[in-house]
């Protein structure tokens, strides 16, 4: 069972290229996480959100709970944004997170 | 503020073997958690710990056992490490349960031989 699913996978970009990476999930929420996770393995948190929209620098985070679906947006994409972005969710019901497997993003000069 | 750490960073094991790994946090936040990282599946919840003396089962506990020795650190125990349990350990933490931004350490990437 996959509470929560990414797409796509693997995604190449060219540098300065507009990037959208999707989120599905099946479950009751309370909030919604976007996660980084560096090739050294290192995770950090990008942004929570229960709705609408959330933005942080070239970074846009999108939600719509009755669609059950969130896309993360990065503009201008740059090299050093080459990583793995992980999708997560916290379970309204129980105290559970569930995560997608993550799509690996690499951006090339 | 370190934030959230763990160690080892590395470990090496033989099946049958135990060993803790640890990790502490010194944010003031009543959650942490354990997870595990395989290649190709998403993180999966070893176990919880809502508050100081509390812990609670997740996804995938069998192999496992956890102590909430205080506030600050949650420490995870292989009391007899088999092959299928190597695999990259994150512990995390957060100041709301499930509602709050998680906090997460670097990791133990751990080989059961």
């Amino acid at each position: 069972k996959n509470e929560v699913e990414q797409s796509p996978q693997n995604l190449t970009a060219q540098e300065g290229e507009f990037i959208t990476i999707n989120c599905s999930y099946s479950v009751g929420i309370s909030a919604l996480h976007w996660l980084q996770q560096h090739p050294g393995g290192g995770i950090v948190s990008l942004f929570m959100l229960s709705s609408g929209k959330k933005k942080h620098g070239r970074l846009i985070a999108t939600i719509n709970i009755q669609e059950k679906h969130s896309s993360l947006h990065i503009t201008a994409s740059h090299p050093r944004d080459s990583a793995v972005y992980i999708c997560a969710v916290g379970s309204n019901t129980g105290n559970q997170f569930y995560f997608g497997t993550g799509t690996s993003l690499t951006v090339i000069p | 503020n370190a934030g959230v750490t763990q160690t080892p960073k590395f470990q090496v094991l033989k099946t049958g073997q135990s060993m803790t790994l640890q990790c502490a946090q010194d944010m003031n936040h009543n959650s942490m958690y354990w997870y595990r990282q395989d290649p190709g599946m998403g993180l999966r919840l070893i176990y919880y710990s809502a508050s100081e003396g509390t812990t609670d089962k997740g996804e995938v506990p069998n192999g496992y056992n956890v102590s909430r020795l205080n506030k600050r650190e949650f420490s995870l125990r292989l009391e007899s490490a088999a092959p299928s349990q190597t695999s990259v350990y994150f512990c995390a933490s957060t100041a709301r349960d499930r509602e709050g931004e998680q906090f997460f350490g670097p990791g133990t990437r751990l080989t059961v031989l």
